[in-house]
C-alpha cells in the first residue's frame, strides 16, 4: 500500500520569504501522480499543484513550485514570496494510475507572519 | 453553483442515530469521492463512484457506512447507528473522469459531531 508522510506538523514563515514543505511517499509503482492541496479554515480543499511521475521537469504554478525526486520518493513544495493568504493546512497526496483512491499525508499547518 | 455542494454544513446528533450527508457534484463530473477527515488528520478515502459502474467501497470503515449515487449525480452518504468515533468532517469531491491526473474538486465538507 502506498503511504504519504509529511514530517512537519507545523511550519512558520515571514511574509515575503520562502518556505519549503516536505513530503515523502512509499510506493512500488512507477506510474503515478502527486498533488499538493491547500485547506484554509473554510475547509475547502484547493488544488495547488500537481506532478506526473513520468515527467522529470518540476511543476511550477506562479509562486508555487515542487522539487520532485523520484528516486528518493520525495515531493516537496516551495512557496516563494509568501503571502498572508497562504496560511492554511497543506496536504500532499499520491494517486496511482491503477487505484481509485488518493492517499493523503497528515498535513502541515503553515503560519505566515506579517 | 459552480462548485461541489455539500449539506448540511454542520450536523450534531446523538449516538445511535442515523445520519445522511448529501453531495451535489459539479455538473458534468462523472467521478465522485467521499473522504473522512478526523481532527488534525489527513483525508481517509471512503468510497468512489464512476459513472454507472459499481462503486469502489474499499474504504468504508464498517457496514454501518453506505453510500448511493442516484442518476449519476447527487450522492448520499449514510451512517447508521452513529458512534462517537464517527465524529469528523466528511468531504466530497468530484472530477471529470477516472483518469488519475484529473484534479479533484472538493466541497466545503460536513462537520459531523456525535454526542
Amino acid at each position: 500500500a502506498q503511504t504519504v508522510t509529511q514530517s512537519q506538523p507545523e511550519m512558520s514563515v515571514q511574509e515575503a520569504e520562502t518556505v519549503t514543505l516536505s513530503c515523502t511517499y512509499d510506493t512500488s509503482e512507477s506510474d503515478y501522480y502527486l498533488f499538493w492541496y491547500k485547506q484554509p479554515p473554510s475547509r475547502q480543499m484547493i488544488l495547488v499543484i500537481r506532478q506526473e511521475a513520468y515527467k522529470q521537469q518540476n511543476a511550477t504554478e506562479n509562486r508555487f513550485s515542487v522539487n520532485f525526486q523520484k528516486a528518493a520518493k520525495s515531493f516537496s513544495l516551495k512557496i516563494s514570496d509568501s503571502q498572508l493568504g497562504d496560511a492554511a493546512m497543506y496536504f500532499c497526496a499520491y494517486r496511482s494510475s491503477n487505484n481509485n483512491d488518493m492517499r493523503f499525508g497528515a498535513g502541515t499547518r503553515l503560519t505566515v507572519k506579517p | 453553483g459552480a462548485g461541489v455542494s455539500q449539506s448540511p454544513s454542520n450536523k450534531v446528533t446523538e449516538k445511535g442515530k442515523d445520519v445522511e450527508l448529501r453531495c451535489d457534484p459539479i455538473s458534468g463530473h462523472t467521478a465522485l469521492y467521499w473522504y473522512r477527515q478526523s481532527l488534525g488528520q489527513g483525508l481517509e478515502f471512503l468510497i468512489y463512484f464512476q459513472g454507472n459502474s459499481a462503486p469502489d467501497k474499499s474504504g468504508l470503515p464498517s457496514d454501518r457506512f453506505s453510500a448511493e449515487r442516484t442518476g449519476g449525480s447527487v450522492s448520499t452518504l449514510t451512517i447508521q447507528r452513529t458512534q462517537q468515533e464517527d465524529s469528523a468532517v466528511y468531504l466530497c469531491a468530484s472530477s471529470f473522469a477516472r483518469a488519475s491526473n484529473q484534479p479533484q474538486h472538493f466541497g466545503d465538507g460536513t462537520r459531523l459531531s456525535i454526542l
